[in-house]
């Protein structure tokens, strides 16, 4: 089945740098991929959707200079937390559709805790 | 728009106990629907998944129907396992567009207990 990859998986980093996560489709290419925030024992919330070679799609109330995303390719989708700050720790979790899965299947990276220290 | 209203948690059973988590949605024509599970630090799996009314999705004994008259998805298992403890997230995608992104509910922890 499809598989998603994301790195990594941990990072503690200091607050005012800029930490980037990686998602990858291992196993197909993916036009579209998304990036969810989870605060602890709370829902996943969307946070952008991510367009291969075009800019990203933000939800209401996300920072778009505060999260940047680069979606260069069909196989890869970063997400950069630039001036990270202890507000900013939480649980990434991307994911994508295999467009050949007619059932619209998607598929989870294993996600990537960030700590801001 | 579409949401999806989960029943709440925490939810602890003992092992072999029966389990339901009520799930019910609100969308516009025929969404899909899908439960995901999250065990701790880890990403989302899909657990199983309708794509059309009175289709039954099933996986590793879980069981949820699709209801469009009811409009629900509820998850069951005749028999929970102490491996079976994680959080459970119903969750919708709509028809075309950007209504096919994924729709969360609010997440159910169960754990069970030996």
């Amino acid at each position: 089945g499809a598989v998603v990859s994301q790195h990594p998986s941990w990072v503690i980093c200091k607050s005012g740098t800029s930490v980037k996560i990686e998602c990858r489709s291992l196993d197909f290419q993916a036009t579209t991929m998304f990036w969810y925030r989870q605060f602890p024992k709370q829902s996943l919330m969307l946070m952008a959707t991510s367009n291969e070679g075009s800019k990203a799609t933000y939800e209401q109330g996300v920072e778009k200079d505060k999260f940047l995303i680069n979606h260069a390719s069909l196989t890869l989708s970063t997400l950069t937390v630039t001036s990270a700050h202890p507000e900013d720790s939480s649980f990434y979790i991307c994911s994508a559709r295999d467009p050949q899965d007619i059932n619209y299947g998607y598929t989870f990276g294993s996600g990537t805790r960030l700590t801001v220290v | 728009g579409n949401s999806v209203t989960q029943m709440e948690g925490p939810v602890t059973l003992s092992e072999e106990a029966f389990l339901t988590i009520n799930c019910t949605y609100t969308a516009t024509g025929y969404p899909s629907l899908f439960w995901y599970v999250q065990y701790p630090g880890e990403g989302l799996q899909l657990l199983l998944k309708a794509t059309k009314a009175d289709d039954k999705g099933s996986n590793k004994g879980f069981e949820a129907t699709y209801r469009k008259e009811t409009t629900s998805f509820h998850l069951e298992k005749g028999s929970v396992q102490v491996s079976d403890s994680a959080v459970y997230f119903c969750a919708l995608s709509g028809v075309s567009g950007s209504a096919r992104q994924l729709t969360f509910g609010s997440g159910t922890q169960l754990t069970v207990l030996p």
